[in-house]
């Protein structure tokens, strides 16, 4: 059982198109994290979301933790090319060192 | 910048053999990760170790162990490698929990033929 689904899990558009990508669980999360992985890379942050109800804006992505700390949002604006990647969302599990990840979302953006 | 460093970016072993990944990570965290990442699969939690010589299971420890002697260097093992642990093993380490980052190696892929 993943402990955080993500919607869609690819998703292939043109360049200029807006997207969003979801990020759900059953359980309350101190906070969610969204990486970024290229191919032959690993995962790098973007961003972490702490507070229920938190908007967080980077360039032209903005991140939404929902107001019950158990979901997460990813809109990007205007994509480019340069999106293209695997976008994987992740939260430390309460009471443990452990942290988790979801399936990811595979975005191709075509010029 | 932090650095995590995995040692072989490709690795092909046989059936059967005892494989070694190895991780050093040069910014003093105390947590260090090991995940496996699979198409359709996402990263999943293999061990992670939260200071020197301690170390938790993950999600899919079967078949793997860890060692972890120096606070820098976290070590995967595949006992006896088979087929189904062909796949992109992930190494990372974070200074502490809850809501700090963590910071990943490139990944080596491994292929047991």
């Amino acid at each position: 059982t993943q402990l955080l689904e993500q919607s869609p899990q690819f998703l292939s558009i043109q360049e200029g198109e807006n997207l969003t990508v979801y990020c759900n669980s059953s359980s309350v999360f101190s906070s969610l994290q969204w990486y970024r992985q290229e191919p032959g890379e690993g995962p790098v942050l973007l961003v972490t979301v702490v507070t229920g109800g938190e908007v967080k804006k980077l360039k032209r992505l903005t991140f939404q933790f929902g107001d019950a700390r158990k979901d997460s949002s990813l809109h990007i604006t205007a994509a480019q090319p340069g999106d293209t990647g695997l976008y994987l969302c992740a939260g430390w599990q309460g009471g443990s060192e452990k942290l988790v990840f979801g399936k990811g979302m595979k975005l191709t953006v075509n010029p | 910048d932090v650095k995590v460093t995995q040692s072989s970016r490709y690795l092909v072993k046989r059936t059967g053999e005892k494989v070694f990944l190895e991780c050093v990570q040069d910014m003093d965290h105390e947590n260090m990760f090991w995940y496996r990442q699979d198409p359709g699969l996402g990263l999943r939690l293999i061990y992670f170790s939260y200071d020197v010589k301690m170390k938790e299971k993950g999600d899919i420890p079967e078949g793997y162990s860890v060692s972890r002697e120096k606070k820098e260097r976290f070590s995967l093992i595949l006992e006896s490698a088979s087929t189904n642990q062909t796949s992109m093993y992930l190494c990372a380490s974070s200074f502490g929990t809850m809501n700090t980052e963590a910071f990943f190696g490139q990944g080596t892929r491994l292929t047991v033929v």
